[in-house]
């Protein structure tokens, strides 16, 4: 049963505009939420984070917003660049309980020049 | 400074062979994880060490697959009587404190069983 779920396999947009990753979850537990990125062979990056105490969390191009009562987030890039081009990870812990994080299957986000 | 390192990054081995894979964690890291990522999924957790001792080995999907970190840095994750589904890229991080704290991953060991 996937608890972090990412819908989107793959996004496909052009160089300037704005990428938006969504990602679900359904263990309410969860009150910690990031976003990592992954180019090939390489590790995943951490990219972004946020509590659940907010619903917003900006860095530079990089913002991610999170809903709580629909169990929503995303990750929004503004302006889109071809370098970021890679797989997105939403993942989720429940940060009071000690438990490890929990992936979603990824996004493949690739920016157009 | 020298980020979470993995050997080797590639491995290929017979099915019913003994496999080691290394993570060398960030100085300074009393963390330590291990996650396992197939084709078109996430990273998937296996085992977690806080210090020497595994603080959550909940992961591990049989008993063929075991891991150690004695001296709290270096760790070694042991697959016995490989099996071909052991196929994966196996995955090591590492975070300054305990399971809350960001996780900085290695480029990952690519294992496949034939």
């Amino acid at each position: 049963d996937q608890q972090v779920k990412q819908n989107s396999p793959s996004l496909s947009v052009q160089e300037g505009r704005i990428s938006i990753l969504n990602c679900d979850y359904t263990n309410s537990m969860f009150d910690y939420f990031l976003w990592y990125k992954k180019y090939p062979a390489e590790g995943p990056t951490f990219l972004i984070s946020i509590s659940s105490i907010k619903d917003k969390n900006e860095d530079g191009r990089f913002t991610v917003f999170l809903n709580k009562s629909a169990k929503h987030l995303s990750l929004h890039i503004v302006p889109s660049q071809p370098g970021d081009s890679a797989v997105y990870f939403c993942a989720a812990i429940r940060n009071s309980g000690n438990t490890p994080l929990v992936f979603g299957k990824g996004t493949r986000l690739s920016v157009i020049a | 400074g020298a980020g979470v390192s993995q050997t080797p990054s590639n491995k290929v081995t017979e099915k019913g062979k003994y496999v080691e894979l290394r993570c060398d964690p960030i100085s300074g890291h009393t963390a330590l994880y291990w996650y396992r990522q197939s084709l078109g999924q996430g990273p998937e957790f296996l085992i977690y060490f806080q210090g020497t001792g595994a603080a959550d080995d909940s992961g591990l999907p049989n008993d063929r697959f075991f891991a150690v970190r004695p001296e709290g840095s270096v760790s070694t994750l042991k697959i016995q009587r490989t099996e071909r589904g052991d196929s994966a890229v196996y995955l090591c991080a590492s975070s300054l404190t305990g399971i809350s704290g960001t996780q900085y991953f290695g480029p990952g060991t690519r294992l496949l069983v034939l």
